[in-house]
This record gives structure tokens, C-alpha cells and sequence, in this order.
């Protein structure tokens, strides 16, 4: 079984200061893992990914996360803020075998204060 | 960029109705699933299908819900008899396992009224 938690449901932070998003995901197997961003009556778009390359994985619009196996978590950062990040930010896993399902945390909203 | 496309974009129904949300994934995946967002809530887990068949489905997934591929590029959600808290944003998904892309389509927002 495989799961996602994300800390904080909402998370305001200054234009131009760091964003921190949490995400922790339990995993019987090795991980694949997921940022997804979803703007305001949109759909969802990939930011990055996480497949057993490279622990520290670089995405769109300026995000990266790190997998970090002994902490299970794989938090999202931007060293600076944009007003343009105001979204609703989705982790979540897939298990690398067989025919898991994606599972998604339950969401970060993330403002951006001017 | 491959995408997965949905239609329709939004669909206003009565209660009791049917409805069919249609879905195009990308061509060479072999992986597909539905997922449903009530509004303002998390992305749900409904459906995936491999192999021209069921290979899990959620506790939400009930009998009143169904999917097909009927001609080898669509993929459909049928919803039965429609119920107020079937209101939620659908979203299709394909996803190739060896490049372990996940594509979304953009949604169908079902109203039902």
C-alpha cells in the first residue's frame, strides 16, 4: 500500500521568499514520485518527478525537490516566490511495479503576499 | 507534447441521468485510470484499466459507475443514474510505465443539478 501526506493545507509566504511545500509518502517499494500543480478551475500539470535517478530533481517554473529515503519525504522549494506560484500544489506516488495507482496527498494551497 | 484530451470540458445534467465522459489517451500508453476532484477537495482515486479490463477500482467505483475502450483510442466513463454528489471536476489520466510519464487530461466538470 502506498500513501501521501502533505503538512499544511494552506501556506502563505511573501513574494520573492522561499516556498517550502511538504510531502511524506509511505511506500512498501521504491517510489516514484510526483509534484503536480493545479491553477484556479484547471487541470493538472506535471512540475517534476522523481524516478530513482538523481535525488534532487529539478522542475518547471523554477521548483525543485529533493527524495530524501530516510525522512520518506520529498518536499517541493523555489528559492524565491512569484506571484504567479499561487496555486493548489498536489504530491503524490506511484509504486514502480505492476499496476499501482497514482495517489495523491490531499493538496497545498499555496498565496503569495505582495 | 503528447496530451491526454477530455470532452466535454463541462457537462450540466439532471438527476437520474447519464452521463458519458469521454477520454483520448495518448496513443502508446497502456495505462489508464479516472480520477475525481469534488470541488475544493483532494484528487480521488475512481478506476484504472489495463489490458482492456478493470485492474482496480476505489470504494467510490460503485455499481452505477462504468468504464469502456470501445474502439481502441476512446475511454469512457459512464455514470448511470446521476446523483447531486456525483458534482466534481473528472480527470482522465495515461500513463507510460517505461518513461513512468503520468499525463492528465484537463477535466470535465460535471454539474449535476
Amino acid at each position: 500500500a502506498q500513501s501521501v501526506t502533505q503538512l499544511g493545507s494552506h501556506v502563505s509566504v511573501s513574494e520573492g521568499a522561499l516556498v517550502l511545500l511538504r510531502c511524506n509518502y509511505s511506500s512498501s517499494v521504491p517510489p516514484y514520485l510526483f509534484w503536480y500543480v493545479q491553477y484556479p478551475n484547471q487541470g493538472l500539470q506535471l512540475l517534476l518527478k522523481y524516478t530513482s535517478a538523481a535525488t534532487l530533481v529539478k522542475g518547471i517554473n523554477g521548483f525543485e525537490a529533493e527524495f530524501k529515503k530516510s525522512e520518506t519525504s520529498f518536499h517541493l522549494t523555489k528559492p524565491s516566490a512569484h506571484m504567479s506560484d499561487a496555486a493548489e500544489y498536489f504530491c503524490a506516488v506511484l509504486s514502480n511495479i505492476g499496476n499501482e495507482k497514482l495517489t495523491f496527498g490531499t493538496g497545498t494551497r499555496l498565496t503569495i503576499i505582495p | 507534447e503528447p496530451e491526454v484530451t477530455q470532452t466535454p470540458s463541462h457537462q450540466v445534467t439532471q438527476m437520474g441521468q447519464e452521463v458519458i465522459l469521454r477520454c483520448v489517451p495518448i496513443s502508446n500508453h497502456l495505462y489508464f485510470y479516472w480520477y475525481r476532484q469534488i470541488l475544493g477537495q483532494k484528487v480521488e482515486f475512481l478506476v484504472s484499466f489495463y489490458n482492456n479490463e478493470i485492474s482496480e477500482k476505489s470504494e467510490i467505483f460503485d455499481d452505477q459507475f462504468s468504464v469502456e475502450r470501445p474502439d481502441g483510442s476512446n475511454f469512457t466513463l459512464k455514470i448511470r443514474s446521476t446523483k447531486l454528489e456525483d458534482s466534481a471536476m473528472y480527470f482522465c489520466a495515461s500513463i507510460d510505465r517505461a518513461n513512468t510519464e503520468a499525463f492528465f487530461g484537463q477535466g470535465t466538470r460535471l454539474t449535476v443539478v
